[in-house]
């Protein structure tokens, strides 16, 4: 069975910032991975996804992601944090083509302070 | 023109009561899930329905029983309410599982 760990429980940032999120996942074969985010009593929004090719991807609002398969990490990155972006972060897997089944981390809770 | 629509936002009953969430989605989606948040913002499977047939169930006690009209509806029916059934559900669906359109979530507090 996949599963994913994010070490961050909670992450506290100033503004302009760098941020980086850490996301393992415990899976041997092929996988789609995700972050989405969840601002405050919202409901998940997708920030990137990588299923293949060049595995550094690039999302909205300037979050990056960089996939590196030798050390099962998908670890999220933005050069300058706001304010904007306190909110929770989740990293999700699925095991690639015909799987249904989305594994959720436990999320990592980012505050920045202004 | 919401893509995942779920009814009702809140829902406060009292324990031993039965409800019912409807969610709906008009993105022409094969698969639909419903996935429960904790109070420590853990989300959690529950259950997955692929052109209404269920494919995935999770360790979820039988007062949970989801029920899938057509493709675009996946509604979820609790019986007998308990405490440890507060939390948000979320209704999510994908076409393929490449990607994942989630509902705004249902709160709800059994008291």
């Amino acid at each position: 069975a996949q599963s994913v760990s994010q070490h961050n429980h909670h992450v506290i940032l100033s503004e302009a910032a760098s941020l980086e999120l850490g996301c393992n996942y415990s899976y041997g074969g092929t996988v789609n991975l995700f972050w989405y985010v969840q601002y405050p009593g919202q409901h998940l929004q997708l920030l990137l996804k990588y299923f293949s090719g060049d595995p550094l991807v690039k999302g909205i609002k300037g979050f990056e992601a960089e996939f590196i398969k030798s050390k099962f990490s998908f670890n999220l990155r933005k050069p300058s944090v706001q304010w904007s972006d306190t909110a929770e972060y989740f990293c999700a897997v699925n095991s690639g083509a015909g799987s249904y089944q989305l594994t959720f981390g436990k999320g990592t809770k980012l505050s920045v302070i202004p | 023109d919401t893509a995942v629509s779920q009814t009702p936002k809140y829902l406060v009953t009292q324990m031993g009561n039965d409800k019912s969430i409807k969610c709906e989605q008009n993105l022409g989606h094969d698969t639909m899930y419903w996935y429960k948040q904790d109070s420590k913002k853990f989300l959690k499977i529950m259950f997955s329905y692929n052109n209404k047939e269920l494919i995935i169930n999770e360790t979820v006690p039988n007062r949970f029983s989801p029920k899938s009209p057509d493709k675009a509806h996946l509604n979820l029916h609790i019986n007998s309410l308990e405490l440890g059934d507060s939390a948000v559900y979320f209704c999510a669906s994908s076409q393929g599982g490449t990607g994942y359109t989630f509902g705004s979530g249902t709160r709800l507090t059994v008291v």
